[in-house]
């Protein structure tokens, strides 16, 4: 079973710039979840999907943040415009149900705005 | 909240020793589940222990829950330098996705 894609792995942007992130879950999992991980940190969540529908943004910057789901697959988060203080990792995560089921992990992409 | 809190912040030990790190939470719980960072990577998640159960064993983990204290703790036993890493535990009520502290970063030295 192929694991949780993401890609880029790495972004070097300027300050102001815009950045977008892909995530790929595993297939059949119904939810997917962003986290932005700050250098020492854990994970904290960005936004939450179950299929194509937004469960939790909550804790989403909306003024700069977005991220869609399309078909209940793949999805993208982007930034615009970037802030230093959005340098961090940003991890996506999957699972078979929301809630009382274990969470896979991509890789991540590590931000790094200049 | 439902975030765990994981103690101690660091830990350093010898390969062959044991390594233990705790968890508390502050809410009722259906399940909680230790994950595991490795440096550059994402999280990869070790082992679930369900609220009705005490005790849980996977290789060399073991993690215990004690609901009456809202307390969990994993054990590593005959630790390795590939344990080396950061470990998280995340309380999971079902209502909310996980949710994670800043975790125990864990460096075992060959």
């Amino acid at each position: 079973e192929a694991g949780v894609a993401q890609s880029p792995r790495y972004k070097i942007i300027e300050k102001r710039q815009s950045v977008a992130f892909w995530c790929n879950p595993i297939s059949g999992h119904a939810t997917l979840y962003w986290y932005q991980q700050i250098l020492g940190q854990g994970p904290k969540l960005l936004i939450q999907f179950q299929n194509n529908g937004v469960v939790d943004d909550s804790q989403l910057p909306k003024d700069r943040f977005s991220a869609e789901r399309l078909k209940g697959v793949d999805s993208t988060l982007k930034i615009q415009p970037a802030k230093l203080e959005d340098s961090a990792v940003y991890l996506c995560a999957s699972s078979p149900i929301s809630g009382r089921s274990t969470q896979y992990f991509g890789p991540g992409t590590r931000l790094t705005v200049l | 909240s439902q975030q765990g809190e994981e103690d101690p912040q660091a830990l350093s030990i010898q390969e062959g020793e044991n390594a233990t790190m705790n968890c508390s939470y502050k809410t009722s719980i259906n399940n909680l589940q230790w994950y595991r960072q490795n440096s550059g990577r994402g999280l990869v998640h070790l082992i679930l222990i369900r609220s009705n159960e005490r005790e849980k064993h996977s290789g060399r983990l073991r993690v215990t829950l004690d609901t009456s204290k809202k307390s969990s703790s994993l054990l590593i036993t005959a630790s390795r330098a590939a344990d080396t890493a950061s470990y998280f535990c995340a309380p999971d009520t079902g209502r909310r996705a996980l949710t994670f502290g800043s975790g125990t970063r864990l460096q075992v030295q060959p």
